[in-house]
């Protein structure tokens, strides 16, 4: 079955760096867009960012433009999240999700929780 | 702008039926979306997909209870013979031309 496992979260200071792995299982990873969506706690859901499955195309929600950074291994079956000047706004449980197609996500990780704090 | 909007909360009794709406904005009425479920303390699981001609696509083992409809710009998700395990968040998703996903403000669930 699909199983998409995220690590890499953890606590870390106002504009440092930190970076997010999501390890994908149960399905051909090559052949499927992936994305990053965000929750902030008490908070709705936030798209994030979107890489084609070839990592040829890559897009971001304004707000992480020039900080963040996805991007994947095929042949290891991961994608990341590299998130550099991190802020105190960034604080969320980070998810990894795939691609069903048009956009539409059809599986989810369990997330794993970045806090940005002093 | 693609907007999602969608009632902050809804309740309904044990056993009953809801609708929950999503409104796609001015423009945007034949997108397709996505319903996705957040039970309390867990992360999210897609529940399925909602085409433009009426027909979905169920995720992995979502229940017969939980089926979709559409009028206009207007996306509903039924819930039948509700139970507690029904009370979560339920967020709508679609995705927008301008490359970027959009999601709903959420509807809270409480099953009465």
């Amino acid at each position: 079955q699909v199983q998409l496992v995220e690590s890499g979260g953890g606590v870390v200071q106002p504009e440092r760096s930190l970076r997010l792995s999501c390890a994908a299982s149960g399905f051909t990873f090559s052949s499927f867009g992936m994305h990053w969506v965000r929750q902030a706690p008490g908070k709705g859901l936030e798209w994030v960012a979107v890489i084609s499955f070839d990592g040829s195309n890559k897009f971001y929600v304004g707000s992480v433009k020039g900080r963040f950074t996805i991007s994947r291994d095929n042949s290891k079956n991961t994608l990341y999240l590299q998130m550099n000047g991190l802020r105190a706004e960034d604080t969320a449980v980070y998810y990894c999700l795939r691609d069903h197609s048009g956009g539409i996500f059809d599986y989810w990780g369990q997330g794993t929780l970045v806090t940005v704090s002093s | 702008q693609l907007v999602l909007t969608q009632s902050p909360s809804a309740s309904a009794s044990l056993g009953a039926s809801v609708k929950l709406t999503c409104t796609l904005s001015s423009g945007h009425s034949s997108y397709v979306i996505a319903w996705h479920q957040q039970q309390p303390e867990k992360g999210p699981r897609y529940l399925m997909k909602f085409n433009n001609d009426g027909s979905h696509s169920k995720g992995d083992g979502i229940p017969d209870r939980f089926s979709g409809s559409s009028s206009g710009a207007e996306r509903y998700l039924i819930i039948s013979s509700l139970q507690s395990e029904d009370e979560a968040d339920y967020y709508c998703q679609t995705w927008d031309t301008g490359i970027h996903g959009v999601f709903g403000g959420g509807t809270k669930l409480t099953v009465l």
